[in-house]
């Protein structure tokens, strides 16, 4: 069974432009959530999808973030305009059910110059 | 909001000898303590979980203990490998606040051969 997958890996961006992240969860995973790690910090949550609609996005910065959860499927989360503090590694995790095991993808690392 | 403290940040120990990561959390109604182990490079994932209803529970080498009253809980490896080593994530969730995860800052392990 494949896991949660995320892409693309890495990405450098110049300050003001936008980039999208993608995360496909885990087949039958209704649950899907996005977090931040920024440099040494604590891995902080973001947003929380029950199928596609948004359970939950109180983790969210501001408006330059934009998360889309198509059909209940796949994930998106673009930056637009990307800030150099919203560098960090970017995770998507997803779970069968609500409080049980949540598998995380290998990350995005974002760094804006 | 919830609010999770990991001590220590690093943690280096000898092959063979114990190490212990301790963790606060702030709210009462959380019941869900996973703990995560990330490799250099890797994806975060569950070693370890425990819900409020239990105190203890172990797996092999690694143990969770969990004090409602005092609101902490403490991870516990014994006879500690070189493969061990990593950075270890403690997580809190409750139902009342969703399930999204809120995590602890992470601690470096370093298992001396």
């Amino acid at each position: 069974e494949a896991g949660v997958t995320q892409f693309p890996s890495h990405s450098v961006i110049e300050k003001g432009q936008t980039v999208t992240l993608r995360c496909d969860p885990i087949s039958g995973h209704d649950n899907l959530y996005w977090y931040r790690r920024v440099m040494g910090k604590e891995i902080k949550f973001l947003l929380h999808f029950v199928k596609e609609s948004k359970q939950d996005e109180s983790g969210m910065p501001n408006n330059r973030f934009l998360a889309e959860r198509t059909g209940g499927t796949y994930s998106t989360l673009k930056v637009q305009p990307a800030e150099l503090e919203d560098s960090g590694v970017y995770f998507c995790a997803s779970s069968l059910r609500m409080n049980t095991e949540a598998f995380f993808g290998q990350g995005t690392r974002l760094t804006v110059v | 909001g919830e609010n999770v403290e990991q001590h220590p940040s690093t943690l280096s120990v000898q092959e063979g000898d114990s190490a212990v990561i301790k963790c606060t959390y702030s709210d009462s109604a959380s019941n869900y303590f996973p703990w995560y182990k990330q490799e250099l490079g890797k994806r975060p994932q569950l070693i370890i979980d425990i819900r409020s209803n239990v105190g203890e529970k172990k797996d092999q080498r690694i143990a969770v203990t969990l004090n409602k009253t005092a609101k902490h809980f403490s991870l516990h490896i014994t006879e500690t490998q070189p493969e061990d080593s990593a950075v270890y994530f403690c997580a809190a969730s409750s139902g009342s606040s969703g399930d999204k995860l809120t995590f602890g800052t992470g601690t470096r392990l370093a298992v001396r051969p």
